[in-house]
């Protein structure tokens, strides 16, 4: 199975400031198509999760510009500008690149 | 409006079977492969399987192939979950989920409580 990795598994951000996350897969997750199946989901408190970003670096309908997704083959970064109050909750990156799917285990964001 | 209702989840005893559904509108639900993720009190998310369009392709995690079973009635806009031998390990919320790049829409949940 190819494991996801995140960091930190926790991020205190004061509002306005930025914040970022990085998640690392075991293996390249870049398809002979060009594709990189790598994805960013928020869990809000007591909320199901929401996808943010799909295919490394695309915004999910609906979801604001102040979030976005970059990376290589194997180490991605989910970056959030002027973090509100709402951005608060857990962090997950996963993969579609294989099955199983596999999820990270998650990073909570926090506001000082 | 897409949604996505679970339902069917409670508390059963160790060794017992429970079915979930996960009943779809707002979309065309034939159109979709459609996918299941549990999450553990307080843990992250697992991924449990995928069903495509018309049920000719479906994908299970390893450790849940003999105990789960993904089905979906497109006549019925519903996907199921059929859950056999469960154990106290398989306490979680239990969420259905539309796979389109990613999954862009998720149920509510439906809680299920392993135990005596």
């Amino acid at each position: 199975d190819i494991v996801m990795t995140q960091a930190p598994l926790s991020v205190s951000v004061t509002p306005g400031e930025s914040a970022s996350i990085s998640c690392r897969s075991s293996k390249s997750l870049l398809h002979s198509n060009g594709i990189t199946y790598v994805y960013w989901y928020l869990q809000k408190p007591g909320k199901s999760p929401q996808l943010l970003i799909y295919r490394m670096s695309n915004l999910a309908s609906g979801v604001p510009d102040r979030f976005s997704g970059s990376g290589s083959e194997t180490d991605f970064t989910l970056k959030i500008s002027r973090v509100e109050a709402e951005d608060v909750g857990i962090y997950y990156c996963g993969q579609l690149l294989e099955n199983p799917n596999t999820f990270g285990a998650g990073t909570k964001l926090e506001l000082k | 409006e897409v949604k996505l209702v679970e339902s069917g989840g409670g508390l059963v005893q160790p060794g017992r079977s429970l079915k979930l559904s996960c009943a779809a509108s707002g979309f065309s639900f034939n159109d979709y492969w459609m996918g299941w993720v549990r999450q553990a009190p307080g843990k992250g998310l697992e991924w449990i399987g995928e069903i495509n369009q018309d049920s000719s392709t479906i994908n299970y995690t390893p450790s849940l192939k003999d105990k789960f079973t993904i089905s979906r009635d497109n006549a019925q806009n519903t996907l199921y979950l059929q859950m056999s031998k469960l154990g106290s390990e398989d306490t979680a919320i239990y969420y259905c989920a539309r796979y389109n790049s990613g999954f862009d829409y998720w149920g509510q949940g439906v809680m299920v409580t392993v135990s005596s």
